[in-house]
C-alpha cells in the first residue's frame, strides 16, 4: 500500500498569510493525487485534482503542485473560511490511501 | 443537482451488524465508480471499499475484508454497505463518495454528508 504523510499536522495562521502543506508518497504516484479540505462536522470536498487542477467552483487562492513523490497544497492569501482540516489522497493505485491531516487553525 | 444520501447508521452492539445505504441522484449512477469511507472520531479519512460501475470489481482494507460487503443496485441508484462482526473501532462516520473518471485522475468528487455509526454495548 502506498503511504500518505503530510506535513505539518496543525499550523496556525492569521487572515492573509500564505500557507503551504506538503504531502509526500511513498513511492511515486504521479500526479494522482487530490486535495480535500474539510470543515466541522462536514463532509469533505474536493479542491484539486491531478495535483494541480482546481475543482469547479474552488477559489484561485488555492494552488497545488508538484509529482512523483512529492506535493504541496498552498493559499495564497488565508480567508477566515479557509480555516478548515486538509488532506491529500492518492488515486494512482489501489486502495486509495489519504494523509493524516494537516488542520489549519487561527493565530 | 448531483446528491449522495447516505442513511442506516445507528448505535450496534460489538459483534452485530448494519446495513447502510447511499442514495443517488443528479446522475447516471450506473457509469461511476463508488466508494465509502469513514472517520472515526476525531481521526483521518480512512478509505473502507470500492466498487466499480459495473460492481465487477471491488477492493477491502485488509481493516474491514472478510467483514464488510460493498455492493450496488444501478436500476435504483443505489450503492450499500453490508458491515458484520462490528468491532468498536469501526465507530465512525460513513462517508459514500463518488469516484470520478480517469480525466479527473479518480478523484472523489461527490460526497454525501455521512451516516454516524456506533459499535458499542
Amino acid at each position: 500500500d502506498i503511504q500518505m504523510t503530510q506535513s505539518p499536522s496543525s499550523l496556525s495562521a492569521s487572515v492573509g498569510d500564505r500557507v503551504t502543506i506538503t504531502c509526500r508518497a511513498s513511492q511515486s504516484v504521479s500526479s494522482y493525487l487530490n486535495w480535500y479540505q474539510q470543515k466541522p462536522e462536514r463532509a469533505p470536498k474536493l479542491l484539486i485534482h491531478s495535483a494541480s487542477s482546481l475543482q469547479s467552483g474552488v477559489p484561485s487562492r488555492f494552488s497545488g503542485s508538484g509529482s512523483g513523490t512529492d506535493f504541496t497544497l498552498s493559499i495564497s492569501s488565508l480567508q477566515p473560511e479557509d480555516f478548515a482540516t486538509y488532506y491529500c489522497q492518492q488515486s494512482y493505485s489501489q486502495p486509495r490511501t489519504f494523509g493524516g491531516g494537516t488542520k489549519v487553525e487561527i493565530k | 443537482e448531483v446528491q449522495l444520501v447516505e442513511s442506516g447508521g445507528g448505535l450496534v452492539q460489538p459483534g452485530g451488524s448494519l446495513r447502510l445505504s447511499c442514495v443517488t441522484s443528479g446522475f447516471t449512477f450506473s457509469n461511476y465508480n463508488m466508494n465509502w469511507v469513514r472517520q472515526a472520531p476525531g481521526k483521518g479519512l480512512e478509505w473502507v471499499s470500492y466498487i466499480s460501475y459495473s460492481g465487477s470489481t471491488i477492493y477491502y482494507p485488509d481493516s474491514v475484508k472478510g467483514r464488510f460487503t460493498i455492493s450496488r443496485d444501478n436500476a435504483k441508484n443505489s450503492l450499500y454497505l453490508q458491515m458484520n462482526s462490528l468491532r468498536d473501532e469501526d465507530t465512525a462516520v460513513y462517508y459514500c463518495a463518488r469516484e470520478s473518471p480517469k480525466i479527473y485522475y479518480y478523484a472523489m468528487d461527490v460526497w454525501g454528508q455521512g451516516s454516524t455509526v456506533t459499535v458499542s454495548s
